[in-house]
């Protein structure tokens, strides 16, 4: 079983759309979580932080629970510029390496 | 640019060559993290230094990989007899340490293709 498991989409929405994913981890160790972006053949940039009271961004929503292993981001009011892959990642607070999941690729279209 | 560079950003090699990729981390950034993405996956830990010291190897790392950070100051990873197998996105992540810290900066990355 993978450390960081994620659904690989694609989710393809229109524009304006909400969308939401899902990632779940097995290591209850983890301690520290993220939202990375990756767009094709980029770099993997940080797109934020999960914390368990919820944390929002402008259009983005992400939240923690700790109890279910469990992470969610939501996108509101999708833009054709929100077109990537979704990187969940947990943090080993020791070494501060980071653990990712297979990404879920999005696809907004106008 | 997350000022992280990467050399060469793309390699083409027969299989049983030997390559040598090179990271060039922020420059205040104790800590380097060599990563490994294949199609389709995200990457994957390979091993970390803090200034000069490797701190951490995966078993990903079999003895074919090295690496080094002389002086704390860039990094670099050795395949040795390389494989089909090695054809990934390297990529090389900067970090200034602390729990309060948050985010890796990546470099673009090194393409290598197996031949």
């Amino acid at each position: 079983r993978k450390e960081v498991e994620q659904d690989p989409g694609p989710f393809n929405v229109p524009e304006g759309a909400t969308v939401a994913f899902n990632c779940t981890y097995s290591n209850s160790a983890s301690q520290s979580f993220f939202w990375y972006r990756q767009d094709c053949r980029k770099e993997p940039k940080l797109l934020m932080s999960v914390y368990s009271s919820g944390n929002e961004d402008g259009r983005f929503t992400a939240q923690l629970n700790r109890a279910s292993q469990y992470i969610s981001l939501l996108i509101r009011d999708s833009k054709l510029s929100d077109s990537a892959t979704y990187l969940c990642v947990v943090r080993m607070d020791s070494s501060y390496k980071l653990i990712f999941g297979s990404g879920t690729r999005l696809l907004v279209r106008p | 640019d997350t000022g992280v560079s990467q050399n060469p950003r793309h390699k083409i090699t027969k299989r049983g060559q030997n390559v040598t990729f090179r990271c060039d981390p922020i420059s205040e950034h104790n800590r380097l993290y060599w990563y490994r993405q294949t199609l389709g996956q995200g990457p994957e830990f390979l091993t970390y230094f803090q200034n000069e010291a490797q701190l951490e190897k995966s078993r990903l790392l079999s003895d074919r990989f090295s690496a080094e950070r002389p002086k704390g100051s860039f990094s670099t990873l050795e395949i040795q007899r390389t494989e089909q197998g090695d054809s990934a996105m390297y990529l090389c992540a900067s970090f200034s340490g602390g729990p309060l810290m948050v985010e890796q900066f990546f470099g673009p990355g090194t393409r290598l293709t197996v031949l």
